[in-house]
């Protein structure tokens, strides 16, 4: 089955400092997503992305955060300033969303500590 | 605006029992409704989708139901087993995934 790959799987940063977080799709997938979960807590959506611009967002998804899609595989979640409540898991997922039949799919995560 | 809830919280239970967890959701306007599992410090497998229009889906020993009117939805797993043993996420779509609080099961031998 395909797979969704997030790099790295753990990054440790200073608090302050700007970290991109790396997954890249699905390749055929149109839709992509990050999503977050501190830990004990509810996995959260951060924000979509379609089309080369950003379909969605929520509130969490501030000024600090940005995503971006430098190349046809590649899909970038940059943190400018990292805040010690910025410490989580990241998921990246993506979906072509060629019927209502398919399923989201998940990469791994990668786990940021910010000290 | 979408709330998940799932109850309960935690489960452990011997091996070889039969196992109900449910979900709830209040805005039945959805697409569909997935059930995932998350092992300690893992990412999310995906179990089983139930698109709108469906009333269950099943795979193997595990079997998901869907009632989009009351906005609940259970995850019935047969004979459990010590592998089973994670966390469930049940997660409802309409643009994005909203997902609950999940249930924390621990089945031992």
């Amino acid at each position: 089955e395909p797979e969704v790959t997030q790099t790295p799987s753990h990054q440790v940063t200073q608090m302050g400092q700007e970290v991109i977080l790396r997954c890249v799709p699905i390749s055929n997938h149109l839709y992509f997503y990050w999503y977050r979960q501190i830990l004990g807590q509810k996995v959260e959506f951060l924000v979509s992305f379609y089309n080369n611009e950003i379909s969605e967002k929520s509130e969490i998804f501030d000024d600090q955060f940005s995503v971006e899609r430098p190349d046809g595989s590649n899909f970038t979640l940059k943190i400018r300033s990292t805040k010690l409540e910025d410490s989580a898991m990241y998921f990246c997922a993506s979906i072509h969303r060629a019927s209502s039949y398919e399923k989201l799919f998940f990469g791994s995560g990668t786990q940021l500590s910010v000290l | 605006k979408q709330e998940v809830t799932q109850i309960p919280a935690a489960l452990s239970v011997p091996e070889g029992e039969n196992l109900v967890l449910n979900c709830s959701f209040t805005d039945s306007a959805i697409y569909n409704l997935q059930w995932f599992r998350q092992d300690p410090g893992k990412g999310l497998t995906s179990l089983l989708l139930i698109q709108s229009s469906q009333r269950e889906q099943t795979s193997g020993r595990l079997n998901a139901s869907l009632d989009k009117s009351s906005g609940r939805s259970t995850l019935y797993i047969a004979a459990s087993q010590p592998g089973d043993s994670a966390t469930y996420l049940c997660a409802v779509e309409n643009d994005k995934l909203i997902f609950g609080t999940g249930t924390r099961l621990q089945v031992f031998p």
